[in-house]
C-alpha cells in the first residue's frame, strides 16, 4: 500500500528556519516524482515544486523559487520542504503528493496527511 | 506559466441534479488535465486524470471531457456526499498549476 506520512504540525516565529518531511512507503521511491502543494487558510491549492528522487531533478513554481528548498534523501525514502526564514504569510497547510504514474507528474493519486505550519510572533 | 481558470467559483445544486464545472487553460495542454475533489479538513482526492479517465474507486457519476484549452467535469446525478471543492490541474508542463477552485454546495 502506497503511503506518504508527513511530519507533525509546527509553530514558529517570523525569521525562523524550518524543515518538514514526507516519508514514502509501499512503492519504488526513486522512480516517482514527489511534490509539495500549499493551501493557505480558506484558500485554494498551489503547486510549489516537485523532485525526482532518482537523480534529484527539481522543478519549482516561479512563485516559490528562492523562497523554499525541496530535497530528498533516497536512502530513507524521504522528501523535505524547507525555509531559511519564515514569514507570517507562510502560514498554511502543506501537502506532499505523488503522481499516479512513475516518471510523470500527471495526476496526483497519493497525498500526505498534510503538515500545518503556523508562523506567528 | 500556464494559467487555469475555473468557472463558476461557487454553485449550489440539488440532489439528483446534473452539475458541470468548466476549466480553461491559457494555452493548449492536450489532454493533460486532472480533476480533484477536496472536502474540508481533508487532502484532495484525484477524480479524473488525462481529461477523461476515471481514477480507480471513483463513482461513475463523475466524468471528464475536453481537450486543448477547454475542459469539463460533470456530475451526472448529484449526491449529498459530493458537497466539496473541486480543482482542475494541468500536468502538461511544470509548474503544474491548479485552477482557483469551485465550491459546490448542496441545496
Amino acid at each position: 500500500e502506497v503511503q506518504l506520512v508527513q511530519s507533525g504540525a509546527e509553530v514558529r516565529k517570523p525569521g525562523d528556519c524550518l524543515k518538514i518531511s514526507c516519508k514514502g512507503s509501499g512503492y519504488s521511491f526513486t522512480t516517482y516524482w514527489i511534490g509539495w502543494v500549499r493551501q493557505m487558510p480558506g484558500k485554494g491549492l498551489e503547486w510549489m515544486g516537485i523532485i525526482y528522487p532518482g537523480d534529484s531533478d527539481t522543478r519549482y513554481s516561479p512563485s516559490f523559487q528562492g523562497q523554499v528548498t525541496i530535497s530528498a534523501d533516497k536512502s530513507i525514502n524521504t522528501t523535505y520542504l524547507q525555509w531559511s526564514s519564515l514569514e507570517a504569510s507562510d502560514t498554511a497547510m502543506y501537502y506532499c503528493a505523488r503522481p499516479r504514474t512513475a516518471g510523470t507528474t500527471s495526476g496526483i493519486a497519493y497525498w500526505g496527511q498534510g503538515t500545518l505550519v503556523t508562523v506567528s510572533s | 506559466d500556464i494559467q487555469m481558470t475555473q468557472s463558476p467559483s461557487s454553485l449550489s445544486a440539488s440532489v439528483g441534479d446534473r452539475v458541470t464545472i468548466t476549466c480553461r487553460a491559457s494555452q493548449s495542454i492536450g489532454n493533460y488535465l486532472n480533476w480533484y475533489q477536496q472536502k474540508p479538513g481533508k487532502a484532495p482526492k484525484l477524480l479524473i486524470y488525462d481529461a477523461s479517465s476515471l481514477q480507480s474507486g471513483v463513482p461513475s457519476r463523475f466524468s471528464g471531457s475536453g481537450s486543448g484549452p477547454d475542459f469539463t467535469l460533470t456530475i451526472s446525478s448529484l449526491q449529498p456526499e459530493d458537497s466539496a471543492s473541486y480543482y482542475c490541474q494541468q500536468s502538461y508542463s511544470t509548474p503544474n498549476t491548479f485552477g482557483q477552485g469551485t465550491k459546490l454546495e448542496i441545496k
